[in-house]
């Protein structure tokens, strides 16, 4: 069974980089079959996608985050991580890693999430 | 991007009830819509794809339809475990944008 476990700090400071990385087990990141993507909730609200990376190095990100966020994806250990710098309050969310069907934005499998706080 | 908007925000409805959530497209996804269950505390669960397809594993009482901009997803008989904020998600077009969510909770 595929599972995806989320690990980072819970606190992050307003201005600071924010630093996420998802663990996958039952399944190899290097399947040309899937996708690994990042997707947040801030409290209250709804699913925010953030970012998509393929174990090849090929990568999305949402428009509105590109110029903060670098996703990343190491393959010796089954891992992908997320960096979203100059964050404020707005970033504060429940982090969710997924995986991605094919290429086809649908996402069949998800961690557990980590809330991350920006306060100071 | 395509803006989702689910309705209503919170559904009140008794166990061994149907209910009918609902889901609007800004424009056409053509049937590439997704339905997502999530329980308190827990991740999103994928329940039903292309519009009207169930996951594995996911019970016959639930249901999707709908295609072009309107779609819903109907519970046909609640059952406690089913309790818990829907998520719709249009994977028609890049990026993937979802629904703010619709609670059903119990009357």
């Amino acid at each position: 069974q595929l599972q995806l476990q989320e690990s980072g700090p819970g606190l992050v400071e307003p201005s600071e980089t924010l630093s996420l990385t998802c663990t996958v087990s039952g399944g190899s990141i290097s399947s040309s079959d899937y996708y690994w993507d990042w997707i947040r909730q801030p409290p209250g609200k709804g699913l925010e996608w953030i970012a998509t990376i393929h174990y090849t190095g090929t990568t999305y990100y949402n428009p509105s985050l590109q110029s903060r966020i670098t996703i990343s994806v190491d393959t010796s250990k089954n891992q992908f991580s997320l960096k979203l710098n100059s964050v404020t309050a707005a970033d504060t969310a429940v982090y969710y890693c997924a995986r991605q069907v094919s290429g086809g934005w649908l996402f069949d499998y998800w961690g557990q999430g980590t809330l991350v706080t920006v306060s100071s | 991007e395509i803006v989702m908007t689910q309705s209503p925000a919170t559904l009140s409805v008794s166990p061994g009830e149907r209910a009918t959530l609902s889901c609007r497209a800004s424009q056409s996804v053509s049937s590439t819509l997704a339905w997502y269950q999530q329980k308190p505390g827990q991740a999103p669960r994928l329940l039903i794809y292309a519009a009207s397809t169930r996951a594995t594993g996911i019970p016959a009482r639930f249901s999707g339809s709908g295609s072009g901009t309107e779609f819903s997803l109907t519970i046909s008989s609640l059952q406690s475990e089913d309790f818990a904020v829907y998520h719709c998600q249009q994977y028609n077009s890049w990026p993937p944008d979802f629904g703010q969510g619709t609670k059903l909770e119990i009357k």
